[in-house]
C-alpha cells in the first residue's frame, strides 16, 4: 500500500544553518499529490507548501520543496532556519488518499 | 468563512466513560476526517467521509470509535467505553475532495485525558 516515510523524527540545529527535512512516498499512482504540514506548539497543522509537478520547486514563506518522482522524494528545505521554524512538520502524499508521515520536529537552537 | 470548528475543546472523562466529540467542516467541504494525535505515534486516521458517505474507518479503531456526518456540516465522534490510553488529541480536518490536490483544514482539537 502507500506509504510516507520521514526518516528524522527530530532534527536540532542552530539558528541560521540550512534546514533539510526529508520526506519519501511509495505509492502506484503516477500522479501524486504531495504537502507539507506544518504544526507549531498549541496548534493544529497546516498547509506549508504542496506540489505535483516532476521536478519543480515549490516556494513558501522561505521553504521551498521540489517533488522527484524519479527517486519518490520531496525534501522540504530552507536556506537558514529561524527560531520561529521550531515546530513540528508532516510530509504527506495524496494518491488515492491521504496519507500522513510520523512527522519530524524541528528544534532551532539560538 | 469560518474554518473548521471543535467542540469541546477539552474533555475528561472517567475510564469507561461514553464521550462525544462534535465537529463542523468547513462550508462547503465533501470531505471529513477525524484524526487522533499523540506524540509517539503521530498523526492517526481514525475515519474519512465523503459527502457524507464513510470511506475509510481507520480498522484498528473501529471497535470502541464510532465516527457520523448526519449532514454535510455536522459531524461526531463517539468514544465508547473510553480508556485511558486513549487520551490524545483529537483532530477534526475537512477538505474540498480528497482527490484533486485539495489541501486539509484542520480544526483546533479537542483534548481528551481518560482517568
Amino acid at each position: 500500500g502507500d506509504s510516507v516515510t520521514q526518516t528524522e523524527g527530530l532534527v536540532t540545529l542552530t539558528e541560521g544553518l540550512p534546514v533539510m527535512l526529508n520526506c519519501t512516498y511509495q505509492t502506484i499512482y503516477s500522479n501524486p499529490f504531495l504537502f507539507w504540514y506544518v504544526q507549531h506548539l498549541n496548534e493544529s497543522p497546516r498547509l506549508l507548501l504542496k506540489s505535483f509537478t516532476d521536478n519543480k520547486r515549490t516556494e513558501h514563506q522561505g521553504f521551498h520543496a521540489t517533488l522527484h518522482k524519479s527517486s519518490s522524494s520531496f525534501h522540504l528545505q530552507k536556506s537558514s532556519a529561524q527560531l520561529s521554524d521550531s515546530a513540528l512538520y508532516y510530509c504527506a502524499l495524496n494518491a488515492y488518499k491521504v496519507i500522513f508521515g510520523k512527522g519530524t520536529h524541528l528544534h532551532v537552537l539560538p | 468563512d469560518a474554518g473548521v470548528t471543535q467542540t469541546p475543546r477539552h474533555e475528561v472523562a472517567e475510564k469507561g466513560q461514553t464521550i462525544i466529540l462534535k465537529c463542523e467542516p468547513v462550508s462547503g467541504h465533501n470531505d471529513l476526517f477525524w484524526y487522533r494525535q499523540t506524540k509517539i505515534q503521530g498523526l492517526e486516521l481514525l475515519s474519512y467521509f465523503r459527502s457524507k458517505s464513510l470511506m475509510e474507518d481507520g480498522g484498528a479503531f473501529k471497535d470502541r470509535f464510532k465516527a457520523e456526518m448526519l449532514n454535510s456540516s455536522f459531524s461526531t465522534l463517539k468514544i465508547q467505553p473510553t480508556e485511558p490510553k486513549d487520551s490524545a488529541v483529537y483532530l477534526c480536518a475537512s477538505s474540498l475532495e480528497g482527490g484533486g490536490g485539495y489541501e486539509q483544514y484542520f480544526g483546533p482539537g479537542t483534548r481528551l485525558t481518560v482517568l
